[in-house]
């Protein structure tokens, strides 16, 4: 089983929609969780990181946990086409520089 | 946001030759910073971990005596690929970490692309 498990896609949305990115991770210790979003030729940039339970509100962007169910997703709200790019998913333990990266989701936003 | 940054963008050489790949933190001081290589369509692939005045901590696979890591200060990382050949073409990405904050997020370098001839 892999540390972490994200569907590779391609997801296709249309433009307006919500986008929904989902992430599960195999490490029941893990404390900390990231949304990077990667643009084709580019390097990663974080979007999100989220430590507790529940929803997180950023902008168009919502990350949302839950540990018991070791699931993690990301949602946009509004897509644009310029969301367009590969979503990973990042899971460390708690104050410990070790972070494992999901394979990534590729999101499409058509006009 | 933390800002890292890389040296070169972009490198092409000849098979044999030796390339060393510069990674800066800007505006921290990173304690730990990670090196990686993506093939085209792949997953980020990390090949060590590094941190200031220490040894790397190389992954399962990564040959530590071809590529050496040396981070000689809490600003400055560089991996040397050392005689390099095509399957070495990749592109190389950096990260930097701080040992402050929570969760220590990574902050990404914005690559090296290597083409070896």
């Amino acid at each position: 089983q892999k540390e972490v498990e994200q569907n590779s896609g391609p997801l296709s949305v249309p433009e307006g929609a919500i986008a929904s990115l989902n992430c599960t991770y195999s490490d029941r210790g893990s404390q900390s969780f990231f949304w990077y979003r990667q643009y084709s030729g580019k390097s990663p940039e974080l979007i999100m990181s989220i430590y507790s339970n529940g929803d997180k509100e950023d902008g168009r962007f919502t990350a949302q946990l839950n540990k018991a169910s070791q699931y993690v997703s990301l949602l946009i709200r509004d897509s644009q086409p310029s969301d367009s790019a590969t979503y990973l998913c990042a899971v460390s333990p708690y104050n410990n520089n070790d972070m494992r990266f999901g394979a990534g989701t590729r999101l499409t936003v058509k006009p | 946001g933390a800002v890292v940054s890389q040296h070169p963008s972009r490198v092409i050489c000849k098979s044999g030759t030796s390339v060393k790949i510069e990674c800066r933190s800007l505006d921290f001081q990173a304690t730990t910073m990670f090196w990686y290589r993506q093939f085209p369509k792949k997953s980020l692939m990390l090949m060590a971990t590094s941190n200031e005045g220490s040894k790397a901590t190389y992954e399962q696979g990564v040959e530590k005596d071809k590529f050496l890591i040396n981070h000689a200060s809490l600003t400055l990382s560089t991996l040397t690929v050392t005689s390099a050949h095509p399957e070495d073409s990749s592109f190389y990405i950096c990260s930097a970490s701080s040992s402050g904050g929570r969760g220590n997020e990574q902050f990404f370098g914005p690559g090296t692309r290597l083409t070896v001839l």
